[in-house]
């Protein structure tokens, strides 16, 4: 089982440049996050989805975008990268359905804007 | 604002010792409390989680201790292993906020 994979796992960016962090889950979960992680910060929410075609902001948005076409894929966009943007980047999904918010994490992609 | 606080920052404990880790979280409409542990390079994977209608859920080595009055929770591992040496994070949920949110983890080392 798959479960979310996240693709690039290490990137590094110029700043300024763009990217897109791919994220794809085959659990068929309604929920998808971004997370980004940071040294001693724990985890922030970037951005969720409820499902297809529905986005929200989290707790640290700017800078960011995400779409949400299908139910299995939750891409990032990273618009003119900045070295603030610097972190390591958490996709993970969960199903309410199961009675509780346990969400399942990828692998991670490192990102450094230089 | 800080909803989940999490101490301490990092953990050294003795092989067979006890490790504890503590959260205080302040939204009373959480409902869900899960522990995370991440080892390096990793993303992070549910460890053991509780609901507030219990005082205490324990799965093998992992207990989650829980008291809904003083709005804390903690987690300890029991005959620590090196193999346990990892990041815990504890997290909430629930009310209107449907998204998971962290505390900043605890790293922990079991010393051989």
């Amino acid at each position: 089982n798959a479960g979310v994979t996240q693709t690039p796992k290490f990137r590094i960016l110029k700043i300024g440049q763009s990217m897109t962090l791919q994220c794809a889950q085959d659990m068929n979960h309604n929920y998808m996050y971004w997370y980004r992680q940071d040294p001693g910060m724990g985890l922030k929410l970037i951005y969720y989805s409820v499902g297809a075609g529905i986005t929200d902001k989290g707790e640290v948005p700017n800078g960011y975008n995400v779409s949400r076409s299908t139910t299995e894929d939750f891409p990032l966009r990273l618009e003119l990268a900045a070295p603030s943007q610097t972190s390591v980047y958490f996709c993970a999904s969960s199903s309410i359905g199961q009675g509780a918010m346990r969400a399942f994490f990828g692998q991670g992609t490192r990102l450094t804007v230089v | 604002q800080q909803q989940v606080k999490q101490s301490p920052q990092s953990l050294i404990v003795q092989k067979g010792g006890i490790s504890i880790i503590n959260c205080a979280y302040e939204n009373t409409a959480f409902d869900y409390f899960p522990w995370y542990q991440q080892f390096p390079g990793k993303g992070p994977a549910l460890l053991i989680a509780i609901r507030p209608d219990v005082s205490e859920k324990k799965e093998g080595r992992f207990t989650i201790s829980f008291n809904k009055s003083a709005k804390q929770f903690s987690l300890h591992i029991m005959d620590s292993q090196p193999g346990d040496s990892a990041t815990y994070f504890c997290a909430a949920s629930g009310g209107s906020q449907g998204n998971l949110i962290f505390g900043k983890g605890t790293k922990l080392s079991v010393k051989p």
